[in-house]
């Protein structure tokens, strides 16, 4: 069964400071793969998604995250943090061929120091 | 605008009622999704449908029940026989099965025991 890890359950970063989310994953085929951001009392908004070609893909906000097969990892990065960027991020890997069912990571929750 | 409507965003429940929470999409997403979110415990799955008329259990699925008449209509009824009830919960749609498009989210609804 797939399953999806996200090592770092809180993060902090200064504000202009750069950010990595890390995200890995188990899945037998090759993945498709989510990055979501929860801001407190809302619901989850995308911010990009993988399905294949370019391992390096861009989303909203200025995120980016980058697949390495190799490493079973999807990681999250930001080259300079808002002090909106404060939220909750998860990954996420779909099911695909099995009822379009994703399977979320734990999440993390992110900080952002003055 | 399409997207996902969750009603009411603040509920209160007296212990021993039955509540109704209502998620209807206009997006024409076939399958549908109810989550919980607890503090520090990310999301779990209690139902979800991938068509009308059809449902399956999710991972927590004991003292909820669900009803798939409409496409657009997915609403979670929480039952007295829930023991701890006071969570966040999220609907979720998604498009075509299998092709791993990911899943759009309401805003969800915060329901607390009184």
């Amino acid at each position: 069964a797939q399953s999806v890890t996200q090592p770092d359950i809180h993060i902090t970063v200064s504000e202009g400071a750069s950010l990595e989310l890390r995200c890995n994953y188990s899945y037998g085929a090759t993945p498709y793969l989510f990055w979501y951001v929860q801001s407190p009392g809302q619901g989850l908004q995308l911010l990009l998604k993988y399905f294949s070609g370019d391992t390096l893909v861009q989303g909203i906000k200025g995120f980016e995250a980058e697949f390495k097969r190799s490493q079973s990892s999807f990681n999250l990065r930001k080259p300079s943090v808002h002090w909106s960027d404060a939220a909750e991020y998860f990954c996420a890997v779909a099911t695909v061929g099995a009822g379009n069912m994703l399977t979320f990571g734990g999440g993390t929750r992110l900080m952002v120091k003055p | 605008d399409g997207g996902i409507t969750q009603s009411p965003k603040y509920l209160f429940r007296k212990e021993g009622q039955n509540v109704t929470l209502s998620c209807e999409q206009n997006l024409n997403h076939d399958a549908m999704y109810w989550y919980r979110q607890d503090p520090g415990q990310g999301l779990r799955l209690i139902y979800y449908s991938q068509i009308v008329n059809d449902f399956q259990k999710g991972d927590i699925a004991e003292g909820y029940s669900v009803s798939r008449e409409k496409k657009e209509s997915f609403p979670l009824t929480v039952t007295s026989a829930q023991k701890n009830p006071t969570a966040f919960y999220l609907c979720a749609s998604s498009a075509d099965r299998g092709r791993g498009y990911g899943y759009t989210f309401g805003s969800g609804t915060r329901l607390t025991v009184v």
